[in-house]
């Protein structure tokens, strides 16, 4: 399909192991979000990309969360040194550019730190 | 698999009736609104967007309201269906970058 795509879909991590969760936005789309949403939460902003470059990473809760979309296309949300708190389904959205662009979400990433 | 509706506030309607969804927002300097339908183990689906120069606008079988003055959006489904059953979620945008605040969601259970 067109849509976004996230892998894994479901990844389970040894508390202190790095982990690297790869998005394929829509073709054409210029904006890039990654959210974080934890268990009977709404989603929460981590960074955004307008092609390559990473222009808000404000929501990024830690420096062991990095972020990066070389060509401006594919994105990998990388966490380092994960913790049991980093549990959570990390989303990713595409979008054109603009004031009011709707954002297409991919399915998510379920991260499961034990 | 888990549900996203733990821990949220829930409606619950019978099969052909209309549901209505409430959401407080934060931030009056918002200018752009939109509801998102989220089923378990998906990502956010869009529903319906409004701007903030508009006080109501249709879609579908849904109607977004907003109310600028208490900050204050609805979401109308008519005739509900079993489909419809999912966590509902409204969003502002927030800041220059257009990221999206989401509240906390609404679990709507539609019961046959």
């Amino acid at each position: 399909g067109a849509g976004v795509s996230q892998s894994p879909r479901y990844k389970v991590a040894k508390r202190g192991q790095d982990v690297a969760l790869r998005c394929d936005p829509i073709s054409g789309h210029v904006s890039l979000f990654w959210y974080q949403q934890a268990l009977g939460q709404g989603p929460e902003f981590l960074t955004y990309f307008q092609n390559e470059a990473q222009l808000d990473k404000s929501g990024l809760p830690s420096d062991r969360f990095f972020a990066e979309r070389p060509e401006g296309s594919v994105s990998t949300l990388k966490i380092q040194r994960t913790q049991q708190e980093d549990s959570a389904v990390y989303l990713c959205a595409s979008s054109l550019p603009g004031g009011t662009y709707e954002q297409y979400f991919g399915p998510g990433t379920r991260l499961t730190v034990t | 698999g888990e549900s996203v509706g733990l821990h949220l506030p829930t409606l619950s309607v019978q099969e052909g009736d209309n549901s209505i969804i409430n959401c407080a927002y934060s931030n009056s300097a918002s200018d752009y609104f939109i509801w998102y339908k989220q089923e378990s183990g998906k990502g956010p689906q869009f529903i319906i967007d409004i701007r903030s120069n508009m006080d109501k606008r249709q879609g579908q079988r849904v109607t977004v309201l907003l109310n600028k003055t208490v900050k204050h959006l609805s979401l109308q489904i008519a005739a509900t269906q079993p489909g419809d059953s999912a966590v509902y979620f409204c969003a502002e945008n927030g800041g220059a970058t257009n990221k999206l605040i989401f509240g906390t969601g609404t679990l709507l259970a539609v019961q046959p």
